[in-house]
């Protein structure tokens, strides 16, 4: 069965500063997802992941993937108090149809002035 | 505009009352999603229809039902063996590309009186 495991959970930055969060998976996947989500409303879809060293960037944020070590990172640049948000990462285990997704708990980030 | 439209945003269930919850997309995707979100948590696969006519149980189908008449349709009934039935729901389509995303409609929160 696969599982995902996000951390840190929650997220209190200071604007300006740096910070990473960290995804792990258990078993094997060929395409990893990152969302946003604010609070009661929906997700929205950051980055897709399909390949092993892949790396996508979109403003402060920069996602990469790892196969290998099943890990993805959501990298954040000089945080602004917009980025605050849940931020989900999410794995289709190998071989899934691409909506069968396994979401991580999320991590909610904070950015504090 | 093309996109994913939940009706309604808010429901209230009744004990041992049947309630459906509608997804519509105009985006002309194949395959159609139906997530649930509890509080805190990441996000559940509740049924999935990859075609018209069609459909598989995801990971926590007990007391849901679906149906896909329609290519543009995917409602999801919530019937009343579904004893914790409280919870954010989410309906998801994709295209058939394998680097699509997959986008969410806007919810709909489901509450039991």
């Amino acid at each position: 069965e696969l599982k995902v495991e996000q951390n840190p959970l929650f997220l209190s930055m200071q604007e300006g500063k740096n910070y990473t969060i960290y995804c792990n998976y258990s078993t094997t996947s060929d395409r990893l997802y990152w969302y946003r989500q604010d609070p009661g409303k929906s997700l929205e879809s950051l980055f897709v992941l399909l390949s092993n060293g892949a790396v996508k960037q979109e403003g402060r944020l920069m996602a990469s993937l790892d196969t290998k070590a099943r890990l993805s990172t959501l990298h954040i640049t000089a945080a602004v108090h917009d980025l605050s948000a849940t931020y989900f990462c999410a794995v289709v285990p190998y071989g899934g149809s691409q909506g069968n997704l396994i979401f991580g708990k999320g991590t909610k980030l904070s950015v504090k002035p | 505009d093309g996109g994913i439209t939940q009706s309604p945003k808010y429901l209230f269930r009744k004990e041992g009352q049947n309630v459906t919850l509608s997804c519509e997309q105009n985006l002309n995707h194949d395959a159609m999603y139906w997530y649930r979100q509890d509080p805190g948590q990441g996000l559940r696969l509740i049924y999935y229809s990859q075609i018209v006519n069609d459909f598989q149980k995801g990971d926590i189908a007990e007391g849901y039902s679906v149906s896909r008449e329609k290519k543009e349709s995917f409602p999801l009934t919530v019937t009343s063996a579904q004893k914790n039935p409280t919870a954010f729901y989410l309906c998801a389509s994709t295209g058939r590309m394998l680097n699509e995303k997959l986008f969410f409609g806007s919810g709909t929160q489901l509450s039991v009186l």
